[in-house]
């Protein structure tokens, strides 16, 4: 089985602060992926990466950046906590070839106050 | 970049079929996926489509159009463990990078009531 976990189930943090959320898997799968999801505007991709030290932006990545040092690890980083940015955020990751099902993560709801 | 609809909820009974429709416009389709979320819960892969067809696993089914743009999950003999959101999901390469990612629609509520 897949197994993808996060550091933390739930995150109370405040404006400003740095945040780190962190993303292991233990399939060696080459893909992985940080989303949030928010009500009524589902899933969105913030950063991907297909290699280790390799990233790409996704479709909202302001105010983010990443960090893959090894493969099995994805770190996400919020380097100063808005309100805006409280959600629910999921990793997943996936094999390099077809069909690249993705697997998720349990998911960090983070609370910005 | 791409537009995925899906309906927002829907309801149905234990024991009956229901069929939640995805449509789609895409510039590079290059697959589709359902994946079901259970409140406070991650999703969870239920099927994959990158052929025109029906692909049927156990109680679920998921059809495809590439040239209508149309989806569809087919959930039969329904329980309620089956309440849950039904994601619509198509990857598609980026234009800007050559990678390709997954693009999910907002998400289908299904309440299965007794």
């Amino acid at each position: 089985d897949v197994k993808v976990t996060q550091s933390s189930r739930y995150l109370v943090k405040r404006t400003g602060e740095k945040v780190f959320l962190e993303c292991v898997q233990d399939m060696d799968h080459e893909n992985m992926f940080w989303y949030r999801q928010d009500p009524g505007l589902g899933l969105r991709l913030i950063y991907f990466s297909y290699d280790v030290k390799m990233k790409e932006k996704g479709d909202i990545p302001e105010g983010y950046s990443v960090s893959r040092e090894k493969k099995e690890r994805f770190s996400l980083i919020l380097e100063s906590a808005s309100t805006n940015q409280t959600s629910m955020y999921l990793c997943a990751s996936s094999l390099l070839h077809l069909p690249k099902t993705q697997y998720f993560g349990p998911g960090t709801r983070l609370l910005v106050l | 970049g791409q537009n995925i609809d899906q309906p927002t909820e829907m309801t149905a009974t234990e024991g009956a079929i229901v069929q939640i429709n995805c449509t789609y416009q895409t510039s590079g389709f290059n697959g589709l996926f359902w994946y079901q979320q259970h409140a406070g819960e991650a999703p969870t892969f239920l099927s994959y489509n990158v052929l025109d067809g029906l692909e049927e696993k156990g109680r679920f089914s998921s059809f495809l159009s590439r040239s209508k743009g149309y989806s569809y999950l087919l959930l039969k003999e329904l329980q309620m463990k089956d309440s849950a959101s039904y994601l619509c999901a198509v990857r598609e390469e980026r234009r800007n990078s050559g990678y390709s990612t997954l693009t999910f629609g907002k998400g289908t509520m299904l309440l299965v009531s007794p």
